[in-house]
């Protein structure tokens, strides 16, 4: 079974265009997360939440929204694509009550904008 | 402020040879630290953790032990393969909304 799954696995899109990728997790953990992964493969935190509620909110263009319907499930909507929104998105998951915090990530959501 | 600086790639090596990559944090605290790994194409996976000071993480021949004194957790392997090729992330994590992942180094094993 997926632990962390997400989709689309790739995107290919045009500039102005709003798309939304969707997270869940069958781990049962609380909170989740979305990175953003350039090309030289650094790996930026853009958003956490706990529970459905918004904890980590670092500075990303407000055109990207996290939506948390449940706390299985973290979407991320993007409104009017830019070319530099291309990269790979990581949506991961972790439990607060370990004491390890230990996040287990979703094989990725590959965003081409053209 | 708290950080995780590791050795910048790539880093190749021929098969068989022995493996560091340095990590080391910067913190005002105690952080739980990891190294996770990441296969072409794939998302991250936990490696190996240590959770305290002296605690020595281990999985699939790699290790890595967490030093206090010199705020270190680096990793080793004795004898990579070609199936180690990939990117390897230190983290150090305090809590579930504040914790640091480095900038990555990659490997590239040659038969």
């Amino acid at each position: 079974d997926t632990a962390v799954s997400q989709t689309p696995k790739y995107l290919v899109t045009q500039m102005g265009n709003d798309k939304s990728i969707k997270c869940e997790q069958n781990l049962g953990h609380d909170t989740m997360y979305w990175y953003k992964q350039d090309s030289k493969k650094f790996l930026k935190i853009m958003f956490s939440y706990n529970n459905k509620e918004l904890i980590i909110n670092e500075t990303v263009p407000n055109r990207f929204s996290p939506k948390s319907p449940d706390k299985a499930h973290l979407n991320l909507h993007i409104n009017s694509l830019e070319l530099g929104d291309s990269a790979v998105y990581f949506c991961a998951s972790s439990q607060v009550e370990t004491t390890t915090y230990e996040q287990y990530f979703g094989p990725g959501t590959r965003l081409t904008v053209t | 402020g708290d950080s995780v600086t590791q050795m910048e790639g790539p880093v190749t090596l021929s098969e068989e040879a022995f493996l560091t990559i340095n990590c080391t944090y910067t913190a005002t605290g105690y952080p739980s630290l990891f190294w996770y790994v990441q296969y072409p194409g794939e998302g991250l996976q936990l490696l190996l953790k240590a959770t305290k000071a002296d605690d020595k993480g281990s999985n699939k021949g790699f290790e890595a032990t967490y030093r206090k004194e010199t705020t270190s957790f680096h990793l080793e392997k004795g004898s990579v393969q070609v199936s180690d090729s990939a990117v390897y992330f230190c983290a150090g994590v305090y809590n579930f909304n504040k914790f640091y992942f480095g900038s990555g180094t990659k490997l590239n094993v040659k038969p």
